[in-house]
């Protein structure tokens, strides 16, 4: 059973660029998120995907996007990076939506650091 | 809305000694909550869950729970730590009906030293 993957692991951008960070969901499961967590705090939710599309979304900008594959692969996409992009972004991957009891299985994140 | 609150940032504890990392929780509704730990530079890794039934949750290296309603707590213990359970930890919950996202806690920095 592989877990989830992410890439890359590191990431440097200048501000007002755009960036993709990409996610292999653990098999079996066709229910992504993404999360922020800034240095210091903990992960703040950004979306969900479930089945390629939206189920939910956090309180972060439009610029922020995503989109999930027929394999139930992921990305998120950031638009016209500012400094406070810079974090560690983490991708869950579960079972079903609204199945939180199964358990999310996170990724060991892509750390984007923006200058 | 719900809220997580994990009231210390940071504990220091010898090896061997037991140690207790606490979380509250607000919600209007009922909710699941996890314990997840994050190791330097690694994604998060799922240490206990509490979805219903007994208030004393067991986990994985060692580590319990405790549901508490009427004190909306779920604090963390350890009767015996190792140098290898150095590492932040993050108190998480969703509601456990409905749209579910996680809400974490800002972690605890366990520091555990010989």
């Amino acid at each position: 059973e592989t877990g989830v993957t992410q890439s890359p692991t590191h990431l440097i951008k200048t501000r007002g660029q755009q960036v993709t960070l990409r996610c292999s969901s653990q098999s079996g499961h066709n229910t992504v998120s993404w999360y922020q967590q800034a240095l210091g705090q903990g992960p703040q939710f950004i979306f969900q995907y479930y089945r390629e599309e939206e189920n939910g979304r956090g309180n972060f900008p439009p610029r922020f996007s995503g989109l999930q594959f027929p394999n139930y692969s992921s990305e998120l996409n950031v638009n016209a990076l500012e400094l406070d992009d810079s974090a560690l972004y983490l991708c869950a991957s579960s079972s079903g939506r609204d199945r939180a009891e199964h358990g999310y299985t996170f990724g060991s994140g892509t750390r984007l650091t923006v200058v | 809305a719900q809220s997580v609150t994990q009231l210390d940032s940071q504990v220091p504890v010898f090896e061997e000694a037991p140690v207790e990392l606490r979380c509250n929780y607000s919600s209007s509704v009922s909710v699941y909550l996890f314990w997840y730990v994050q190791y330097p530079n690694q994604g998060l890794q799922l240490l206990l869950k509490y979805l219903s039934g007994s208030t004393l949750v067991k986990g994985i290296n060692g580590f319990e729970a405790e549901f508490n309603k009427s004190q909306t707590s779920f604090h963390l213990r350890k009767p015996s730590v190792h140098i290898s359970d150095t590492a932040e930890y993050f108190c998480a919950g969703c509601r456990n009906t409905g749209f579910q996202k996680l809400v974490f806690g800002t972690g605890t920095r366990l520091l555990v030293s010989p």
